[in-house]
């Protein structure tokens, strides 16, 4: 089944620690995207690839980092100096030749203790 | 700047009632790509529509229907005889017109249908 894949659901861990959230698309796709939920409030985006080895800062990127080594793969690391790490996380893809509409993962949950 | 508003953070309805989500938008760009997502409880996005700039023809499918209204800056989105597997959160969002064509939400509305 083509689609995309963010694991895991649910992320735990302590203040301090960097952690790297997993984005993975089977869909060919050339743009892939970040975004941040938080309660009551829209997605806000963290960082976006157009191409491999290529990615720009969106609205929110501080405390942000990410790489695009493999088109079908995005990670994204939320170092320890992002002050509110706690959120939902969305990973997104869409073919880059029109404006498509973006396909969304499942999120990934990240709590902070 | 783009901007999106979803006035609505919540709405309640009973189930069969017609129910409607406003979403205003605000671009200085003279093309551009309206999109309407649906967000269940299992959290992930699922796309529902994208209408471009240049079409203002209403559309409907099946029980949604949407309204672009170039002149009011205006997306609304329609729901008709609502389900109660409406319930979810819906969000309104903006393409730019770069070639990275990354969107701009609104806040979302809630909807919940009861039976």
């Amino acid at each position: 089944d083509g689609g995309i894949t963010q694991s895991p659901k649910y992320l735990f861990r302590k203040e301090g620690q960097n952690v790297t959230l997993s984005c993975e698309q089977n869909l060919n796709h050339d743009a892939m995207y970040w975004y941040r939920q938080d309660p009551g409030q829209g997605l806000r985006l963290i960082y976006y690839s157009q191409i491999v080895n290529d990615f720009q800062k969106g609205d929110i990127a501080e405390g942000y980092s990410v790489s695009r080594e493999k088109k079908e793969s995005f990670p994204l690391t939320v170092t320890s100096a992002q002050k509110n790490p706690t959120a939902f996380y969305l990973c997104a893809s869409r073919w880059r030749s029109s404006h498509n509409e973006q396909f969304f993962g499942p999120g990934t949950r990240l709590t902070v203790l | 700047a783009q901007k999106v508003t979803q006035a609505q953070t919540e709405i309640s309805v009973v189930e069969k009632e017609d129910v409607t989500l406003d979403c205003v938008y605000e671009t200085r760009d003279t093309t551009y790509y309206l999109f309407w997502y649906k967000q269940p409880p299992s959290g992930e996005l699922v796309f529902l529509i994208r209408r471009n700039s240049f079409d203002e023809q209403n559309e409907i499918s099946g029980r949604y229907s949407w309204n672009f209204q170039k002149s009011t800056s205006s997306f609304n989105f329609t729901i008709t005889a609502s389900q109660v597997v409406d319930s979810a959160v819906y969000f309104c969002a903006l393409s730019d017109t770069s070639g990275y064509s990354t969107l701009t939400f609104g806040k979302g509305t809630m909807l919940l249908v009861s039976p």
